[in-house]
């Protein structure tokens, strides 16, 4: 069964520094989701995008957070400036369409660790 | 503001026996419902959906239970298994407006005993 995929599995990352988490959607969807979920807390909506450019965003996504499809398999969300509150586990998630009846597939999560 | 949430975040119960897991909605206009599983380090697993035109929907050895009048949702799980075990989220959408945005519960963590 084809699977959405996120590398690296843990970053450890400096204050300060930016960090690109890498995403591989299922091949056939044509929409792209981030989503976070800071330990024992709720998985959260961050951005999704779809034909290239993003469709929705929450609060959280703010000017240090961007999304970008270099080619046509990857989806990569950066932290520009990375703070203590962004240590999270990353979630990214793709759906054939975005009608009711098709539900997101989710990736494993990279987990971000800011130190 | 509106939120969704379940009314216990652990519930056990022994193997081969009959699961609920609760979750109650605050948003009168959220029209379709999801339920997701997430086992320890991976990524939240799509178990069974359903719309808010539907009271009621069967999957394999799960079944949702969608009552709008008191703004809540059930998984049922039959013949629960050790496999089972992981935490279990709700999530609701609001698709009107043109918005596919999900809102997800807390969660309730699952522990079957052999």
């Amino acid at each position: 069964e084809p699977e959405v995929t996120q590398t690296p599995s843990h970053q450890v990352t400096q204050m300060g520094q930016e960090v690109i988490l890498r995403c591989v959607p299922i091949s056939n969807h044509l929409y792209f989701y981030w989503y976070r979920q800071i330990l024992g807390q709720k998985v959260e909506f961050l951005v999704s995008f779809y034909n290239n450019e993003i469709s929705e965003k929450s609060e959280i996504f703010d000017d240090q957070f961007s999304v970008e499809r270099p080619d046509g398999s990857n989806f990569t969300l950066k932290i520009r400036s990375t703070k203590l509150e962004d240590s999270a586990m990353y979630f990214c998630a793709s759906s054939e369409a975005r009608t009711q009846n098709q539900p997101q597939h989710f990736g494993d999560g990279t987990r971000l660790s800011i130190l | 503001g509106e939120s969704v949430g379940l009314h216990l975040p652990t519930l056990s119960v022994q193997e081969g026996d009959n699961s609920i897991i609760n979750c109650a909605y605050s948003n009168s206009a959220s029209d379709y419902f999801i339920w997701y599983k997430q086992e320890s380090g991976k990524g939240p697993q799509f178990i069974i959906d359903i719309r808010s035109n539907m009271d009621k929907r069967q999957g394999q050895r799960v079944t949702v239970l969608l009552n709008k009048t008191v703004k809540h949702l059930s998984l049922q799980i039959a013949a629960t298994q050790p496999g089972d075990s992981a935490v279990y989220f709700c999530a609701e959408n609001m698709s009107t407006g043109g918005s596919y945005i999900p809102t997800f519960g807390r969660g309730t963590s699952l522990i079957v005993h052999p």
